[in-house]
């Protein structure tokens, strides 16, 4: 497995810019999730796929994201018009279709957003 | 709802001490549980994962932790501190029936010293 691979690593936007970024998750995890850290705090769930459907949402998603995964491979989070509170880290994580529940996440390095 | 606190933001201790990191859960079914290790600017790293198996897990470098469902608990626990453990350490359930989605503790540092 080469690992989850996030890019960018870092992103510097001004306020009301488009952002995305993307996710290569690990070889044949179906599963893909995306989440949102700001500092002090924990990994907060915005988004899943399994293969390319968008089966779940947090309330955290709001309408200036968006999240795609057309070929079930790597996926893009988009953030239209951002702002200074959108300053965060993202990370996506992966795990296999199969498998116990309890099968752990495999998490990416992250992008740092910042928004001036 | 499924949630974690973890109590204390910050941890100190001195090299070849015991490391002792509490989580405490609330879930309405079994839950799973893990903890994760961050090091600067990366990602989460898997340390250790209660599946129901048994109550007394083991992880990587070192660190186990027990699930003890009388008092909804799952402490990370390290006989002999190392300068390298020195990272934000994560404790996280998940539930069947609340989604896939991981469920995220505040975090605790923790400081290693010579």
């Amino acid at each position: 497995d080469t690992g989850v691979s996030q890019n960018p690593r870092h992103k510097i936007t001004k306020r009301g810019q488009n952002v995305t970024f993307r996710c290569d998750p690990i070889s044949e995890h179906n599963r893909l999730y995306w989440y949102r850290q700001t500092l002090g705090q924990g990994p907060e769930f915005l988004t899943y796929f399994q293969n390319e459907a968008q089966l779940e949402k947090s309330r955290l998603l709001s309408d200036r994201f968006s999240a795609e995964r057309p070929k079930g491979s790597f996926s893009t989070l988009e953030i239209q018009r951002t702002e200074q509170g959108d300053s965060a880290m993202y990370l996506c994580a992966s795990r296999p279709d199969k498998g116990a529940p309890s099968y752990e996440q495999y998490f990416g390095p992250g992008t740092r957003l910042t928004v001036t | 709802a499924q949630s974690v606190t973890q109590l204390g933001s910050h941890v100190s201790v001195s090299e070849g001490a015991l490391v002792l990191l509490r989580c405490n859960y609330s879930s309405s079914v079994p839950p799973y549980l893990f903890w994760y290790v961050q090091y600067p600017n990366q990602g989460l790293q898997l340390l250790l994962k209660y599946t129901s198996a048994a109550t007394l897990v083991k992880g990587i470098n070192g660190f186990e932790a027990e699930f003890k469902k009388s008092e909804t608990s799952f402490h990370l626990t390290k006989p002999s501190a190392h300068m390298s453990d020195a990272a934000e350490y994560f404790c996280a359930v998940r539930t069947n029936q609340a989604g896939t989605a991981l469920i995220f503790g505040k975090g605790t540092t923790l400081s290693v010293s010579s």
